[in-house]
């Protein structure tokens, strides 16, 4: 049992670049979310989805589409990146969101934009 | 925001329980506190969580505070293994969807 699997583990890109980074998970999870952390401090919300079609924004949104087109899958796009997205990205997952649920993280994407 | 608050950092002594604070005295009543620790380099990993009453597992311990504005995380004997960042996290007010993660507790265990 996989888990959650994050796909590149480090990036580096231009600024203006585009990239998609990968989040899978074999855990039939209806909920699935994106999270930044940025040096030393805790995680925010980017996007989140309750299951296949539906997303929804979170804290932090600005930069960054996100798609549902299958219960595993939820790609985080970055359409032309800026300096201020290097950070480390996760995915997390549980089964349905409801908050008496815990979370299952990815390991994580290391992004750097120069 | 209902919003946690918890020491930047503490230290403990391996083979010795461990007890982090967490303040949420803005939390409302259907609001569930999570526990979850970084270690470096890795992602968040589920510790426990709880609404009202203490709750245990094999991890550690969660003491809920009858007013529920506080809550502390028991870690019964501390190992090297445990030093990581601990976080305290509530659910975001108005979305049953969101966690909202503070900066946490860095946790020191001295050999």
């Amino acid at each position: 049992n996989a888990g959650v699997t994050q796909t590149p583990k480090f990036q580096v890109l231009k600024t203006g670049q585009s990239m998609t980074l990968q989040c899978a998970q074999d855990m039939n999870h209806e909920y699935m979310s994106w999270y930044r952390q940025d040096p030393g401090m805790g995680l925010r919300l980017i996007h989140y989805s309750v299951g296949a079609g539906i997303t929804d924004q979170g804290e932090v949104p600005n930069g960054y589409n996100v798609s549902r087109s299958t219960t595993e899958d939820f790609p985080l796009r970055l359409l032309s990146a800026a300096p201020s997205q290097t950070s480390v990205y996760f995915c997390a997952s549980s089964y349905s969101g409801s908050t008496n649920e815990k979370l299952f993280f990815g390991s994580g994407t290391q992004l750097s934009v120069l | 925001d209902a919003k946690t608050t918890q020491p930047n950092s503490m230290e403990s002594n391996e083979e010795e329980p461990v007890h982090l604070p967490c303040n949420h005295s803005t939390i409302s009543g259907t609001d569930y506190i999570h526990w979850y620790r970084q270690l470096p380099s890795q992602g968040p990993e589920y510790v426990i969580h709880g609404l009202t009453s203490n709750v245990n597992n094999r991890m550690a311990s969660l003491a809920i505070a009858e007013d529920r504005k506080s809550s502390t995380l028991i870690l019964h004997r501390a190992t090297l293994r445990d030093a990581a960042v601990y976080y305290c996290i509530l659910r975001v007010p108005g979305s049953a969807r969101q966690l909202t993660f503070g900066s946490g507790t860095q946790l020191t265990v001295l050999p």
